[in-house]
């Protein structure tokens, strides 16, 4: 069973701060990672695709690729009370010739506190 | 461009009824996916389809079919509705692949009683 394992949460910050999502995942051949952010009874949105170790920024969202580690990261700087929603990470993990599974994990419920 | 577009928005079943959701995407994407997602579960792959004609199994596919009617539309059926399959259904569409980013639809609420 290919997994992906989010911080449980809930994460409260208070406004302005940097927030830190983490995100482990068991298959070492996942070429493709992913962050959605989901506000409450809307559908996933994307956020940051990263494919390549190292970091990748966008705004305020910069997200942290570790191969090795088997582990992606999501900070989002100057958090906003609009930032407050539930944080999907999602991984590929099909295999072969048939990459076209993402497997996500439960989410990190975001709370940013004016 | 409308995207991911998925009826009905809501629906209340019986146990034991069947039904039909409906998904079509206008971006010329190749692969499709259902979701559904339940509380403290996540999101869970039920079918997806890579292309065009094709159609294989995800995570949690009994109790659903699937049909790939066209490039554009990819329908899940509930044959025999149960209770456990209560949740909120998302469609998925991608250029082509995991490595692709996936846009979902807005989802739709089924509850069966």
């Amino acid at each position: 069973q290919k997994e992906v394992e989010q911080n449980s949460g809930p994460l409260s910050v208070p406004e302005g701060a940097i927030a830190s999502l983490n995100c482990t995942y068991s298959d070492r051949g996942s070429q493709s990672f992913f962050w959605y952010r989901q506000y409450s009874g809307k559908s996933p949105e994307l956020i940051m695709s990263i494919y390549s170790n190292g970091d990748k920024e966008d705004g305020r969202f910069t997200a942290q690729l570790n191969k090795a580690s088997q582990y992606v990261s999501l900070l989002i700087r100057d958090s906003q009370p609009s930032d407050s929603a539930t944080y999907l990470c999602a991984v590929n993990t099909g295999s072969g010739g048939s990459n076209y599974k993402l497997t996500f994990g439960k989410g990190t419920l975001l709370t940013v506190n004016p | 461009n409308a995207g991911v577009t998925q009826t009905p928005k809501f629906q209340v079943l019986k146990t034991g009824q069947s039904m039909t959701l409906q998904c079509a995407q206008d971006m010329n994407h190749n692969s499709m996916y259902w979701y559904r997602q339940d509380p403290g579960m996540g999101l869970r792959l039920i079918y997806y389809s890579a292309s065009e004609g094709t159609t294989d199994k995800g995570e949690v596919p009994n109790g659903y079919n699937v049909s790939r009617l066209n490039k554009r539309e990819f329908s899940l059926r509930l044959e025999s509705a149960a209770p456990s399959q209560t949740s909120v259904y998302f469609c998925a569409s991608s250029v082509a692949g995991g490595l692709e980013t996936q846009y979902f639809g807005p989802g739709t609420r089924l509850t069966v009683l």
